[in-house]
């Protein structure tokens, strides 16, 4: 069964300083991934998503996210944090069925401090 | 383009209670999604719908639930005899069928939050 995996519950890191999500997949054959973000009391936002060819990808709010098949990982990443960037973030796989049904990851809170 | 809108936002209802959430997809999408998330969980998948035909079902979805999307528009995702497991965030997502199913990304609603008392 496809799965994807979010190690860390909680990430903390300060205004400015890089930040990294960390997503590892289970998925037969070539995967396509996804990273959504989840503001309070709000949808879902779709961010970026890997489908084909190079292996970094640029989204949306200046994140970006490497897919390494080797580690079977697609960390989101961003260079310098902002507080607004605080939220709740979600990796996904969809299955490549006639549905593209979703399967996420458990979630990681992403904290930045002033 | 407005978005995917849901109703109510949040819904309080009384166990044994039967209660209809309703999803508005972006227009031109044909695909549309209904999920179920719980505090501190990710969504899980509930019912498809390509068009008007529900294509899947989740185990999830007991049979004290039913979705329907008459002319392939709106949604409605009805719950009868409501229980306290039912407590959840429940979300919509529609996708646009230019692509294969899987290649193109979901738009969510801001989810209709229930609470069964």
């Amino acid at each position: 069964a496809q799965s994807v995996a979010q190690p860390e519950d909680q990430v903390n890191v300060a205004e400015g300083n890089p930040l990294t999500v960390k997503c590892t997949y289970s998925v037969s054959g070539n995967p396509y991934l996804f990273w959504y973000v989840q503001y309070p009391n709000r949808g879902l936002q779709f961010l970026l998503k890997y489908i084909t060819g190079d292996n970094l990808v640029k989204g949306s709010y200046g994140f970006e996210a490497e897919f390494n098949k080797s580690q079977t990982s697609f960390h989101l990443k961003k260079p310098s944090a902002l507080v607004s960037d605080s939220a709740l973030y979600f990796c996904a796989v969809p299955l490549k069925s006639n549905t593209g049904k979703l399967i996420f990851g458990q979630g990681t809170t992403l904290q930045v401090k002033p | 383009d407005t978005g995917v809108s849901q109703n109510p936002r949040h819904k309080i209802t009384k166990r044994g209670q039967n209660v209809t959430f309703r999803c508005d997809p972006i227009s031109e999408h044909n695909r549309l999604y209904w999920y179920r998330q719980t505090l501190g969980q990710g969504p899980e998948f509930l019912t498809y719908f390509q068009n008007e035909a529900q294509l899947e079902k989740s185990r999830l979805l007991s049979d004290r639930f039913s979705a329907e999307r008459p002319k392939g528009s709106f949604s409605t995702l009805e719950i009868q005899r409501t229980e306290q497991g039912d407590s959840a965030m429940y979300l919509c997502a529609s996708s646009s069928g230019t692509s294969g199913p899987a290649y193109n990304e979901q738009f969510f609603g801001p989810g209709t939050r229930l609470t069964v008392l």
